[in-house]
């Protein structure tokens, strides 16, 4: 079956601008999870959808980062005014419910210039 | 704050012997732990997992191993194969979190 996607899978853009990610989950996944991972770091968590309970959106940086999630499909993460320090790659991963396994997308790598 | 930690970055091993990667923890709350396997530009694969009420779980190659006391644990791959190179982490969570708590990483080179 489909595994995670997402898109697109590089982007580059101007500091300042905004940008917007996408990840398409395993159809029947309940929870949602992005990440971040900067050169030479680990996976540092931003944010969480289950269902439709409201998110844990403990891990996101700044005000400056939101997602969504419509049900138990789709998710967008938007990114407003860019920053250079924003350059990474963007995982995003979906799981069977809380708790379980996560399968991830290949990524999307940001850069911003 | 780091809470799970690799603190080995690379490991170079020959094909057929053993390969060992560590992870060690610092909250006591955690009860789940898994190792994923990350080939270049692709995201992460989960390899196993094993729960805080087993000390060890074994899945063909990988065995992992849990010292609870210790807050550590460990990946084995026996017998390592050249397609074993990759970047593995280890990650934790709680029950009642949501958050999984992902390690910085380590790059096995299998030599063949």
């Amino acid at each position: 079956g489909a595994g995670v996607s997402q898109s697109p899978s590089n982007k580059v853009t101007e500091k300042g601008k905004d940008v917007e990610l996408r990840c398409d989950p395993i159809s029947g996944h309940t929870a949602l999870y992005w990440y971040r991972q900067r050169l030479g770091q680990g996976l540092e968590f931003l944010i969480y959808f289950q269902g439709n309970s409201a998110p844990d959106k403990s891990g996101l940086p700044s005000d400056r980062f939101s997602a969504e999630r419509t049900g138990e499909s789709v998710s967008t993460l938007t990114i407003q005014r860019t920053q250079q320090e924003d350059s990474a790659v963007y995982l995003c991963a979906s799981s069977l419910m809380r708790g379980y396994e996560q399968y991830f997308g290949p990524g999307t790598r940001l850069t911003v210039t | 704050d780091q809470q799970v930690k690799q603190n080995s970055p690379s490991l170079s091993v020959q094909e057929g012997r053993i390969s060992i990667l560590n992870c060690d923890y610092t909250n006591s709350m955690f009860d789940y732990f898994l190792w994923y396997k990350k080939y270049p530009a692709e995201g992460p694969t989960f390899l196993i997992s094993i729960s805080s009420i087993k000390d060890k779980n074994e899945d063909g190659r990988f065995t992992v191993f849990l010292n609870k006391s210790a807050k550590h644990l460990s990946l084995h791959i026996v017998p390592s194969q050249p397609g074993d190179s990759a970047v593995y982490f280890c990650a934790a969570n709680e029950n009642t979190g949501n958050q999984f708590y992902f390690g910085t990483g380590t790059s096995l080179t299998v030599i063949p």
